[in-house]
């Protein structure tokens, strides 16, 4: 497509319900990024992929975060058990390379727990 | 943890006037970018300097880079009210595809 996709744009979801975000990067794009925002902050890193391959997961705040890619295009960020501290705007982003050039991202999925 | 910090942290201008935002990072790079943000959206990349690049411009920006001091500054010029956003750097973490964001600006431009 034209640009990366995401969906739900907002999602409320109420404490300890699972929930799964889903983000359709843009076609033949190779490298694969999610990024959490809290109010107020910058992006912060949360896992990356090259294709199909998770090759780091570094930034996943606890077992309760799960991202996947079984094709190498579209992703599913999927939070479990959430908690009120997982409110945030979860952004993907894709790149051709490994973002040399550039990410672009999507416009995000706000995500808030009551 | 986020490496880059933006200064100031908010900025509020008359429309014609410039914009200056500065970064700094703490570790080695190969490259850093800016983005901008707009309330409730996705970032937009903007641009791209190199480590062994020192300016570079497109349009209105005019991004620079001293890998010295470890800084970096995006300078719009005759600043317009669209231009009212938030801007943040971002770097590459040792040199790696992990994109690294500061804390932004918050830029609003006055008609």
């Amino acid at each position: 497509g034209a640009g990366v996709s995401q969906s739900p744009r907002y999602k409320v979801a109420k404490r300890g319900q699972d929930v799964a975000l889903r983000c359709d990067p843009i076609s033949g794009h190779v490298s694969l990024f999610w990024y959490q925002q809290a109010l107020g902050q910058g992006p912060e890193f949360l896992t990356y992929f090259q294709n199909e391959a998770q090759l780091d997961k570094s930034g996943l705040p606890s077992d309760r975060f799960f991202a996947e890619r079984p094709e190498g295009s579209v992703s599913t960020l999927k939070i479990q058990r959430t908690q009120q501290e997982d409110s945030a705007v979860y952004l993907c982003a894709s790149s051709r390379t490994g973002g040399n050039y550039g990410y672009t991202f999507g416009s995000g999925t706000r995500l808030t727990v009551v | 943890s986020q490496q880059g910090e933006e200064d100031p942290q908010a900025l509020s201008i008359q429309e014609g006037e410039n914009a200056t935002m500065n970064c700094s990072y703490k570790t080695s790079i190969n490259n850093l970018q800016w983005y901008r943000q707009n309330s409730g959206r996705g970032l937009v990349h903007l641009i791209l300097i190199r480590s062994n690049e020192r300016e570079k411009h497109s349009g209105r920006l005019r991004v620079t880079l001293d890998t010295s001091k470890k800084s970096s500054s995006l300078l719009i010029t005759a600043s317009r009210a669209a231009d009212t956003a938030s801007y943040f750097c971002a770097t590459d973490h040792s040199g790696t595809y992990k994109y690294i964001f500061g804390t932004g600006t918050r830029l609003k431009v006055l008609a």
